[in-house]
C-alpha cells in the first residue's frame, strides 16, 4: 500500500539523550515535512525538504536536526540541545513543495522524556 | 504573521444532527485551505482542499466553503454519525517570511452522541 509509515510509535528518551524518528514514503513526493503537536495546540513545522540532499529550517528547529539523503526517507533527530521533545510527531509529504497540493500524514510518532 | 482560529474548539452533537466547524484566518492572501480530520493519537486524514480560487468543494456527506475576503471557511457535516467523532482541524497555505508554509488551527473536538 501507499503511504508514509513512521517509526517507531513510541520512544522512550533519557535525558542527554539523542533519539531518532524514522519517516519513509513510497508515494514518489518530492517534498517531506515534520511537524511537532501537543496536547491542545495545533502542529508547528519543525523542518521540511523540498528536494534530495536539502532542507529548510521551520518555525522550531532548535535542538532537531534532518537529513534527506534519499527521496523516500526523512529522518528527524531530536538532540539533547531540545529541552522540552515530550510531544507527537508527525511526518508529511506532498507532490510538490507548497501549495496547491494535498499534503499527507503519516500515523505520528510519541516521544516521552523519561 | 497568518494565524488560524478555530472555533468552536469542542463541539457535541446528537446522531442526526447536521453541523457547522468555523473556521477563520487573518490573511487573505492564501493559496488554499485544506480541512483535515485527526483521530485520537494518529496522524491527519485530509478531508477537502480548496483552492484559493474555489468557493467550496464537496465529498460526501461534507461541504467545505471558502470566503478569502473575510476570511473565513466552514466544514458542513450532513446527518452526523458516532464515527464523525473526531479533531477536525484546518491549515492554510501561505508565504510568509520568502517561503511557502502551511500554518494549522487548533482543532474543534466533535463528539457525536449515539
Amino acid at each position: 500500500d501507499g503511504g508514509i509509515t513512521q517509526s517507531p510509535k513510541y520512544l522512550f528518551r533519557k535525558e542527554g539523550q539523542n533519539v531518532t524518528l524514522s519517516c519513509e514514503q513510497n508515494l514518489n513526493h518530492d517534498a517531506m515535512y515534520w511537524y511537532r503537536q501537543d496536547p491542545g495546540q495545533g502542529l508547528r513545522l519543525i523542518y521540511y525538504s523540498q528536494i534530495v540532499n536539502d532542507f529548510q529550517k521551520g518555525d522550531i528547529a532548535e535542538g532537531y536536526s534532518v537529513s534527506r539523503e534519499k527521496k523516500e526517507s526523512f529522518p528527524l533527530t531530536v538532540t539533547s540541545a531540545q529541552k522540552n521533545p515530550t510531544a507527537f510527531y508527525l511526518c508529511a509529504s506532498s507532490i510538490l513543495g507548497g501549495s496547491g497540493n494535498t499534503i499527507y500524514f503519516g500515523e505520528g510518532s510519541w516521544l516521552t522524556v523519561v | 504573521k497568518q494565524e488560524v482560529t478555530q472555533i468552536p474548539a469542542a463541539l457535541s452533537v446528537p446522531e442526526g444532527e447536521n453541523l457547522v466547524l468555523n473556521c477563520s484566518f487573518t490573511d487573505s492572501a492564501i493559496y488554499n485551505l485544506q480541512w483535515f480530520r485527526q483521530d485520537p493519537g494518529k496522524g491527519l486524514t485530509s478531508l477537502l482542499l480548496i483552492q484559493s480560487s474555489q468557493r467550496e468543494q464537496t465529498s460526501g456527506r461534507l461541504n467545505a466553503s471558502l470566503d478569502k475576503s473575510s476570511g473565513r471557511s466552514t466544514l458542513y457535516i450532513a446527518a452526523s454519525q458516532p464515527g464523525d467523532s473526531a479533531t477536525y482541524l484546518c491549515a492554510v497555505w501561505l508565504t510568509q517570511g520568502g517561503s511557502e508554509k502551511l500554518v494549522f488551527g487548533k482543532g474543534t473536538k466533535l463528539t457525536v452522541n449515539p
